[in-house]
């Protein structure tokens, strides 16, 4: 299989634990994004990568969540603290620069905390 | 964060009729996508458009970026039971270095036999 991959697919957790979610985004795909889903809502966007580089972060990104991408290839977002308003599905997106301006998902991590 | 308007917000049809539903923003988009979401799953990509006016098609799909750029419109035609899902549109500004998608509220659709 080719597409977006996540890893977890759920995770549950108490409160004040930290979690980490990995993405393997398609393979020539330099661009990846990550999106949380609450129940009954679109996708809301939280940040995205080109390559290694971090270029943006959305104002619903705390300081509690941190995302990397170390070698332009997967990515890991990890909350720390975790509350219980940060259960969600957590979505990762990829394209390529240049190319067609549109988002493969993958199947999402949902994350529920209690 | 912002979503953009969807309607209907969800719709019980039968097999065989034709749906539509549209998004609606008060900002510009230069490209909108449409999404179905399964329980559980992300979303899938069903079509692209990348200019106004664009009207495209994917199957029984067809979807239309609307003239003033912050509409558009999908058609689902003689639905069948695996339409079931939710169904997202997405829009992107594509201003600078922004490069986030912005998405609907979703419709919901469920077909009965």
């Amino acid at each position: 299989d080719t597409g977006v991959s996540q890893d977890p697919r759920h995770k549950i957790t108490k409160r004040g634990q930290n979690v980490t979610f990995r993405c393997d985004p398609i393979s020539e795909h330099n661009r990846l994004y990550w999106y949380r889903q609450t129940l009954g809502q679109g996708p809301e966007f939280l940040t995205y990568f080109q390559n290694e580089a971090q270029l943006e972060k959305s104002r619903l990104l705390s300081d509690r969540f941190s995302a990397e991408r170390p070698k332009g290839s997967f990515s890991t977002l990890e909350i720390q603290r975790t509350e219980q308003g940060d259960s969600a599905m957590y979505l990762c997106a990829s394209r390529m620069t240049g190319g067609a301006e549109t988002q493969y998902f993958g199947p999402g991590t949902r994350l529920l905390v209690l | 964060g912002q979503q953009l308007n969807q309607s209907p917000q969800s719709m019980f049809i039968q097999e065989g009729e034709d749906v539509s539903m549209n998004c609606t923003s008060s900002s510009i988009f230069n490209t909108w996508l449409w999404y179905k979401q399964d329980p559980g799953e992300g979303p899938v990509l069903l079509i692209a458009l990348y200019k106004a006016g664009e009207l495209t098609s994917n199957g029984r799909l067809t979807a239309q970026f609307g003239i003033t750029r912050k509409d558009s419109f999908l058609n689902i035609s003689a639905s069948i039971p695996s339409d079931v899902g939710i169904y997202f549109c997405a829009g992107l500004a594509n201003t600078g270095t922004a490069s986030k998608l912005t998405f609907g509220t979703g419709t919901r659709l469920q077909v009965t036999l």
